[in-house]
């Protein structure tokens, strides 16, 4: 069983608002993920870290940022959020050269 | 420009029979090279990882090939029942930055097992 978490599962939210999703692993994991996915489509990952302090923007250019203060925990922020942004964010972690564990997402919905 | 491609449209087969998926990529140098499962609304499980020197690798009804003189991984699930239909990712982070490098996913492949 995979001990990564994600809150909220589902979020409405109007434009213009700001939020942050939460993810939080228990593994010890060094490598954290944000992946950006649109419902049938491809994985894009949009940020990732390899450790505490360091974060690197992935290949799908994003409006939004993260931060890595501890291991365990690895937030998004949306200053202000566009009907754009709507889609599944799905969070991951691992160690170098093994398996990634993802949580169960998060599906935001801009209006 | 790097990328990882995978067939795009829906493989459909028959029960018992063996799927095979394809995956190629370009202007990377994996050093390792990963296959997830995912279905509908939830995020990707980890299947099989294989190494840049590793040819093949099994698990139960799973079996991964990595050629990087082809620059391809082909996954297969022989004996194949209706509870495999999902989208299958190959993911892979490139060589030299296994500790500090981007998981990148290709496009994934659907596949639908008819009973």
């Amino acid at each position: 069983e995979a001990d990564i978490y994600q809150t909220p599962r589902y979020l409405v939210i109007g434009t213009g608002k700001k939020i942050t999703l939460e993810c939080s692993q228990t593994m010890g994991h060094d490598k954290m993920y944000w992946y950006q996915q649109d419902p049938g489509m491809e994985l894009h990952l949009i940020h990732y870290s390899y450790g505490v302090n360091s974060t690197e923007k992935g290949d799908l250019s994003s409006e939004s940022t993260v931060s890595r203060i501890r291991t365990e925990h690895f937030p998004l922020t949306l200053e202000s959020a566009r009907p754009s942004h709507t889609s599944q964010y799905l969070c991951a972690s691992s160690q170098a050269a093994t398996e990634a564990f993802f949580g169960q997402g998060t599906r935001l919905t801009v209006v | 420009s790097q990328k990882i491609e995978q067939n795009s449209e829906a493989l459909n087969i028959q029960e018992g029979k063996t799927a095979t998926l394809t995956c190629n990529y370009t202007n990377y140098s994996p050093a390792y090279l990963q296959w997830y499962r995912q279905d509908p609304g939830r995020g990707p499980v980890f299947l099989l990882l294989i190494r840049e020197n590793e040819k093949e690798k099994r698990k139960e009804r799973l079996k991964v090939t990595f050629d990087t003189t082809l620059k391809q991984s082909l996954f297969h699930i022989t004996a194949s029942q209706p509870a495999d239909s999902a989208t299958y990712l190959c993911a892979l982070v490139a060589h030299g930055s296994s500790n500090t490098g981007k998981l990148i996913f290709g496009q994934g492949t659907t596949l639908q097992v008819k009973p």
